[in-house]
């Protein structure tokens, strides 16, 4: 079966760094994607993991342990507009998106 | 041209209506998706298509017939839609094989059927 668990909802203060953790069980795994979505807008991608290990793109990083079936995404200097959901999705070998419920970030001034 | 253009925005129906939901992309993406997403949930997927052939029908109704005309263009034709069935239809569109492949989405069409 499929099962994807992240936090529902998390808060921050600007500046400072956050970590949103997902765990996943799928049958089949290609990668883990990552994608931020704003309230009412489409998903924007962030970034994905295929191997272990920690991928850095800016102020996001993203992290993969495919034999714990963990991942976590790093958003460092937090700023009011990275107030939206980030949602998990690892991807299946048949290249099929599982979204997680998302995580909701509220960043506070 | 890096994006995935959907038409409409939004749209009001009858649960008699016909309608047809349009999406488009000219990235050279050979694979095309329908999602559809609920308020506060994540998005679902519906139907697949790879090289303008259905892949993948996740058990959508039948009253969501979904068309692929030719690799640039993606239809969901909706007939007799239920009030439950309102949601925000997002289509996405992607590169196929060779390992991992992001999907890029489009703003998506908001449906409220009445």
């Amino acid at each position: 079966g499929q099962n994807i668990d992240q936090p529902t909802e998390m808060t921050a203060t600007e500046g400072a760094i956050v970590q949103i953790n997902c765990t996943y069980q799928t049958s089949g795994f290609n990668g883990l994607f990552w994608y931020q979505q704003h309230a009412g807008e489409a998903p924007t991608f962030l970034s994905y993991n295929v191997l272990d290990g920690l991928e850095e793109k800016g102020r996001f990083s993203s992290f993969l342990s495919r034999s714990k079936g963990y991942s976590y995404l790093l958003l460092k200097e937090l700023q009011m507009k990275d107030s939206a959901s980030y949602l998990c999705a690892p991807q299946t070998r048949t290249d099929k998106l599982i979204f997680g419920t998302g995580t909701r970030l509220q960043v506070f001034p | 041209d890096t994006e995935v253009t959907q038409t409409p925005k939004h749209l009001v129906m009858g649960m008699t209506n016909k309608k047809s939901l349009k999406c488009e992309q000219h990235m050279g993406h050979r694979a095309m998706y329908w999602y559809k997403q609920k308020a506060k949930k994540p998005p679902e997927l519906m139907f697949v298509y790879s090289y303008e052939k259905l892949s993948i029908n996740e058990s959508v109704p039948s009253r969501f017939s979904p068309e692929c005309p030719n690799s640039s263009l993606l239809n969901l034709h909706l007939h007799a839609l239920q009030p439950e069935d309102s949601a925000l239809y997002l289509c996405a569109s992607s590169l196929v094989g060779q390992g991992l492949n992001e999907q890029f989405f489009g703003p998506g069409t908001r449906l409220t059927v009445l």
